[in-house]
């Protein structure tokens, strides 16, 4: 069955430029979360909807990063002015309530 | 979420069962123990969860002691397939449901 999708996969920006990665859950999900992982680390979590509405987004590294999800079905994760600390992997997991996630194979963000 | 200690690094022969240890020796009441692997350049994969009773899937089967405070992920015949990151998590539903990754046992399988 159809399961999480993130795109581009790779995505190459030069210092200063805005992305947007976009991520399309398993029809149904009614939460999203998306998280960044750092080269040898650990996912983080970034932040996290309940249908359209963003209820946490303590995990947001600074103003720069903005998440939506206006129809509660895709969302996207914009970055403004991208830094070279913004390189990572962005990945995306939804969940039917906030039982257990399902991931996407993330967009790696690669800033020059 | 409660914390999780894992071990840095396993080896395991193929064929051969893996077992996967993990102490969650603060978990609360209400709190699951997840397990997640991530193979190279992909994202987490969901293997198997519980609460308070061993379970078993295709995947694997969890070991959760009877205090709760450790559990062990079992991979019954392990291939080259998986070799990969395992992360073990106490995981809640409270608040937005967020998943606390630690550093996770990297498991290299060997020929």
């Amino acid at each position: 069955g159809a399961g999480v999708s993130q795109s581009p996969r790779y995505k190459v920006a030069k210092r200063g430029q805005d992305v947007a990665l976009r991520c399309d859950p398993i029809s149904g999900h009614v939460s999203l979360f998306w998280y960044q992982q750092a080269l040898g680390q650990g996912p983080e979590f970034l932040t996290y909807f309940q249908n359209e509405a963003q209820l946490d987004k303590s995990g947001l590294p600074s103003d720069r990063f903005f998440a939506e999800r206006p129809e509660g079905s895709v969302s996207t994760l914009k970055i403004q002015r991208t830094q070279q600390e913004d390189s990572a992997v962005y990945l995306c997991a939804s969940s039917l309530q906030k039982d257990t996630q399902y991931f996407g194979p993330g967009t790696r963000l690669t800033v020059l | 979420d409660a914390k999780t200690t894992q071990p840095t690094s396993m080896d395991c022969a193929e064929g051969r069962a893996a077992n996967l240890p993990c102490n969650h020796s603060t978990i609360s009441g209400n709190e699951y123990v997840y397990w997640y692997r991530q193979i190279h350049s992909q994202g987490p994969q969901y293997i198997i969860h519980g609460l308070k009773n061993n379970e078993t899937n295709e995947m694997a089967s969890l070991i959760i002691t009877e205090d709760r405070k450790s559990s062990t992920l079992i991979l019954p015949h392990a291939t080259l397939r998986d070799t990969a990151v395992y992360y073990c998590i106490a995981h809640g539903s409270s608040n937005t449901g967020k998943l606390i990754f630690g550093q996770g046992t990297t498991l290299q399988v060997k020929p």
